[in-house]
């Protein structure tokens, strides 16, 4: 069964150095999120993406914050000068979107454990 | 605003009892509603979804959750709890342009 991946599943940083956590979305898959949840905190939504370029994103999803789909597989999230707020699991999901409504199905990765020092 | 309420973080049940986890919704619109699972070092799994059809959902593993719009709530329930369903279990809101809206979560432990 195809899944979404994502690596590293463990990114340790220092605060201010940026980071890219990478997903790999499924492949017939049109529309791609990022979502994040800090320890102890519900799961929160950072961004939604499709068409190569961003369809929502959350007030959390400043300009410290960048997504990408350099080529046909991977979408990526750059956090440019990571904080020790950022520290946090991030989960990146895809849909069809076939239905082009709220019932589509995400289907997420495993997540990238984000610890900021 | 819509939110979404799971009104236990921690359920424990024994093997072969059933499973009763708690989800509320606050919407202003028929919502969709989904329940996912997820296992340790695994990605959040979808168990079943509501989208305006049946207001009894059948889901993979034997769960299954009923929407009552009179109660604003999305149980989710099972017959007999087997070891394996041990996990952590979310409740999610859809809003229309695909962003979801998540519980808190509710860790469901299952005792020999």
């Amino acid at each position: 069964e195809p899944e979404v991946t994502q690596t590293p599943s463990h990114q340790v940083t220092q605060m201010g150095q940026e980071v890219i956590l990478r997903c790999v979305p499924i492949s017939n898959h049109l529309y791609f999120y990022w979502y994040r949840q800090i320890l102890g905190q519900k799961v929160e939504f950072l961004v939604s993406f499709y068409n190569n370029e961003i369809s929502e994103k959350s007030e959390i999803f400043d300009d410290q914050f960048s997504v990408e789909r350099p080529d046909g597989s991977n979408f990526t999230l750059k956090i440019r000068s990571t904080k020790l707020e950022d520290s946090a699991m991030y989960f990146c999901a895809s849909s069809e979107r076939t239905s082009g409504d709220s019932t589509d199905t995400q289907y997420f990765g495993p997540g990238t454990r984000l610890t900021v020092l | 605003a819509q939110s979404v309420t799971q009104l236990d973080s921690h359920v424990s049940v024994s093997e072969g009892t059933p499973v009763l986890l708690r989800c509320n919704y606050s919407s202003s619109y028929s919502p969709s509603l989904f329940w996912y699972v997820q296992h340790p070092n695994k990605g959040l799994q979808l168990l079943l979804k509501y989208t305006s059809a049946a207001t009894l959902v059948k889901g993979i593993n034997g769960f299954e959750a009923e929407f009552k719009k009179s109660e604003t709530s999305f149980h989710l329930t099972k017959p007999s709890a087997h070891m394996s369903d041990a996990a952590e279990y979310f409740c999610v809101s859809s809003l229309p342009g695909g962003k979801l809206i998540f519980g808190q979560g509710t860790e469901l432990s299952v005792k020999p």
